[in-house]
């Protein structure tokens, strides 16, 4: 089944211990993103990928790293959380950014900073 | 990027249909208009999208004003399963990294 796995599903930690939301696609798509989900906030970019070895910042990148080694996977680190970054993160992706391309979501990874 | 603005929130009654409307007045020549939705505890979906015609599939219908400035989605019957937060967006094919900016969403309300 085509899709996009994130994990884990839920996460708590603590301020400063640094963690990796994990982003998975099956589909060989060569874009894919991460959004942050707060409430009256609507999704905003995180960080967004072309391909591989290809990252960009989105409109809030700070405190958040990505890597894109493969083209399957891209994770979001934080090094140091801090209470602000508690949010519902998503990932997504796209066959390859031409036109009218649509996003694939994944399930989503509620994240609880302390 | 060109912004668009959707009503907070509108309530439909089951099986009837539901106009979702969407203003974009700096749409560029280049914006696709696209839709999404987000089920309660899951991640969006993709609707439909459009470019300057009017779009059907099996989820819905897009309608395009001549001028582009406007849009609406059209779930012809609504069933309690399309109560959701909607998203109209635009997607600039020449701007391609920061092309999916999601606003605050229309909450889709079905009662039966």
């Amino acid at each position: 089944e085509a899709q996009v796995t994130q994990n884990p599903r839920y996460l708590i930690t603590v301020t400063g211990k640094k963690l990796t939301v994990t982003c998975s696609q099956n589909m060989n798509h060569e874009y894919m993103s991460w959004y942050r989900q707060d409430p009256g906030l609507g999704l905003r970019q995180i960080y967004y990928s072309m391909n591989v070895e290809v990252t960009d910042k989105g409109d809030v990148p700070e405190g958040y790293k990505v890597s894109r080694k493969e083209k399957r996977n891209f994770p979001l680190i934080l090094e140091s959380p801090s209470p602000n970054q508690t949010s519902l993160y998503f990932c997504a992706s796209s066959p390859h950014v031409g036109d009218g391309e649509k996003l694939f979501f994944g399930s989503g990874t509620q994240l609880s900073v302390l | 990027d060109a912004k668009t603005t959707q009503p907070n929130s509108m309530e439909s009654n089951e099986e009837e249909p539901v106009h979702l409307p969407c203003n974009h007045s700096t749409i560029s020549g280049t914006d696709y208009i696209h839709w999404y939705r987000q089920l309660p505890s899951q991640g969006p979906e993709y609707v439909i999208h459009g470019l300057t015609s009017n779009v059907n599939n099996r989820m819905a219908s897009l309608a395009i004003a001549e001028d582009r400035k406007s849009s609406t989605l059209i779930l012809h019957r609504a069933t309690l399963r399309d109560a959701a937060v909607y998203y109209c967006i635009l997607r600039d094919v020449d701007n391609y990294g920061q092309n999916f900016v999601f606003g605050p969403g229309t909450r889709l309300s079905v009662l039966p």
